[in-house]
This record gives C-alpha cells, sequence and structure tokens, in this order.
C-alpha cells in the first residue's frame, strides 16, 4: 500500500506569484483535503475534494483553488501570494466518507 | 463554524508517568473526533480516533474518552515512554469539515 506523497517538499515563491502544490493519495483513497499549517499552530482546513469535485471550503479566499484528477491525485493552486502563506501545505487522504484521514509529508511554502 | 479548544499547550512528564491533554468542541453536529502525534518535521499520524457514538476507546497505552454532553473529549497516555515526546492535535470533524485544536507540545522526561 502507498502512502500519501507531496511535491515539491520545500518552495520559495515572491509575493504576488503563484504557486501549484500537488498531492497523490493513498491507494485506495478518492478523497483529498487540504490544510495550511503555521509555524506552532493546528492545520487549518482549506477544502476537500472527492471525485473530482470540491465537497467543502473552510475559511480560505478564493485565490486558494484546487483540482482533482482521475486518478485521485490533486493540486493546490494559490494566487497573488501574500507573505501571511508562507506556511507548510499538507494534504490528507481518506476513503469515500470514512472519516479517518492520512497525511502526506507536506510542502513548506516561504513568501519573500 | 466548529471551533476547538485543546489545553494544554505544553505538557512535561517524567517517563512512567500519565499524560492527559483534554479539547472542547462547540459544534454538537461533530461526529468525529481524531488524536494526531507530529514529531518535528514530520507529518501529523493519526494515533487514536472515537466516533460519537462511543465514550471510550483504548489502544494499548493510548485511551480517548468523550462527552457529547459537555462537548470534550480526552487523550490519555499511561506509562509514558520518551518517545511520545512530540506535539498532539486533537481535531472535531462533520463529515468533511475537520477541525484542529491548537496543539500540546508534550515532553518525557527520562
Amino acid at each position: 500500500e502507498t502512502g500519501v506523497t507531496q511535491s515539491p517538499t520545500h518552495l520559495i515563491k515572491t509575493r504576488g506569484q503563484q504557486v501549484t502544490l500537488r498531492c497523490s493519495s493513498q491507494s485506495g483513497h478518492n478523497t483529498v483535503s487540504w490544510y495550511q499549517q503555521a509555524l506552532g499552530q493546528g492545520p487549518q482546513f482549506i477544502f476537500q475534494y472527492y471525485r473530482e469535485e470540491e465537497n467543502g471550503r473552510g475559511n480560505f479566499p478564493p485565490r486558494f483553488s484546487g483540482l482533482q484528477f482521475p486518478n485521485y491525485s490533486s493540486e493546490l493552486n494559490v494566487n497573488a501570494l501574500e507573505l501571511d502563506d508562507s506556511a507548510l501545505y499538507l494534504c490528507a487522504s481518506s476513503a469515500g466518507p470514512a472519516p479517518e484521514q492520512y497525511f502526506g509529508p507536506g510542502t513548506r511554502l516561504t513568501v519573500t | 463554524g466548529e471551533n476547538v479548544e485543546q489545553h494544554p499547550s505544553t505538557l512535561s512528564v517524567q517517563e512512567g508517568d500519565s499524560a492527559v491533554i483534554k479539547c472542547t468542541y462547540s459544534d454538537s453536529a461533530s461526529n468525529y473526533f481524531p488524536w494526531y502525534k507530529q514529531e518535528l518535521g514530520k507529518r501529523p499520524q493519526l494515533i487514536i480516533d472515537i466516533r460519537s457514538n462511543v465514550g471510550e476507546k483504548k489502544d494499548q497505552r493510548i485511551a480517548v474518552t468523550l462527552n457529547k454532553t459537555a462537548k470534550h473529549f480526552s487523550l490519555h497516555i499511561t506509562e509514558t515512554q520518551p518517545e511520545d515526546s512530540a506535539v498532539y492535535f486533537c481535531a472535531a470533524s462533520i463529515w468533511h469539515d475537520m477541525r484542529f485544536g491548537a496543539g500540546t507540545r508534550l515532553t518525557v522526561k527520562p
């Protein structure tokens, strides 16, 4: 069984730029959730994708968007980067309606 | 929306002692309550969870209790070991929407 993977591991961007982060779900999982984890804080729910459609969204602006592909992998896109977007971005996969979520290693984004 | 509060923010115990971390949630519709352990620089790992129709669940040295009336749940670790040192997060979930507490940094002193 393959675990959740994310790429890239680290990324440095300039304010105003756009970024795309990628996530491959665990084998057999068709649901992907994205979280932002600022230093010293708990993960904050961004949104979830199920069967290629957004299935719920947290309190994040529209410049945070996503996609899910037929193989259940997912992308998180952030436009017009701000300094406060610097964080660890985590994705987690789950099997359909089952609530148990398993996290990937994260992408550390630094915005300068 | 759901709001999860977690206490304490830091906890230091002697090896072999017990550790207890407490969380409260605001939305009575929350129906799933996982606990994650996050070691420095690593991904959060699901260590135990409980659903709203269960009051207590145990897995070896780890147990979780849920009081739906009071809207609080707790993590209990017995016979702590140095490798239990990490940040622990509680969460409350209504279907897809999972909200996390701010975390508890547990240090187990040998």
